[in-house]
């Protein structure tokens, strides 16, 4: 139904690499958002995506809204230490109301 | 974006007994929500805090263990009833401040329950 699935659920890298992560779903979305978790904090929206085929750039992250609007793609570039955290994907049950449903994360851990 | 305060940040309580955490925003919000995060899991939405009238509640949570309050639109809150060591998690409280804008997170109360 309305399950997001994330992967990976972890990832751990050296400073400098490219990190990419998906999430997709069997459900179709009109949107498609983005929250990053950093530890002891809640999370903060990153990009959100509101058109399949977007493709949106906040700094050294982009994504992307899958044309078949079941998917989306997060991709970090040039990581650094500060880009640890737990990434999430988010949408809206049914494309209505104003909670949220979240995929179950990305543990990204980037080694200096 | 609004700012979102939640007090107490962490707890650690004895099985059997409630605590109610608070959520303070720093200005009017349209919608606040409740969610729960278990230990290294994603978020769960708990309920929708109703301003006036009995929050709405998703399914596996009931009012008689999450009893919620939001007497204005600035505040709410959330008790955990006659808590078990299953009740740990950090409970987060969000908000809109209207229909379309982005939903925004306070940092969430760490709970352990001993």
């Amino acid at each position: 139904g309305q399950q997001l699935n994330q992967s990976p659920q972890s990832m751990f890298i050296q400073e400098g690499e490219d990190v990419s992560m998906n999430c997709t779903s069997s459900s179709i979305f009109n949107t498609w958002l983005w929250y990053k978790q950093d530890p002891g904090e809640g999370p903060v929206l990153l990009i959100a995506l509101y058109k399949a085929g977007e493709l949106t750039s906040n700094g050294r992250l982009t994504a992307q809204f899958g044309i078949t609007r079941k998917d989306s793609f997060l991709n970090i570039s040039a990581s650094i230490p500060s880009d640890v955290g737990i990434y999430f994907c988010a949408n809206r049950p049914n494309n209505a109301g104003n909670m949220l449903t979240f995929g179950g994360g990305t543990r990204l851990m980037v080694k200096p | 974006s609004a700012v979102i305060s939640q007090k107490p940040s962490r707890d650690i309580c004895q099985r059997g007994t409630s605590l109610t955490i608070q959520c303070q925003v720093d200005s009017q919000v349209t919608m606040m929500f409740w969610y729960r995060q278990q230990p290294g899991q994603s978020l769960t939405l708990i309920a929708t805090a109703n301003q006036g009238s009995e929050a709405t509640y998703e399914s596996g949570f009931v009012i008689d263990k999450f009893p919620i309050s939001r007497p204005n639109l600035t505040f709410s809150t959330l008790t955990v009833s006659n808590m078990s060591p299953e009740d740990s998690s950090i409970y987060l409280c969000s908000v809109r401040a209207r229909s379309n804008s982005p939903l925004h997170f306070g940092n969430g109360t760490r709970l352990t329950v001993t």
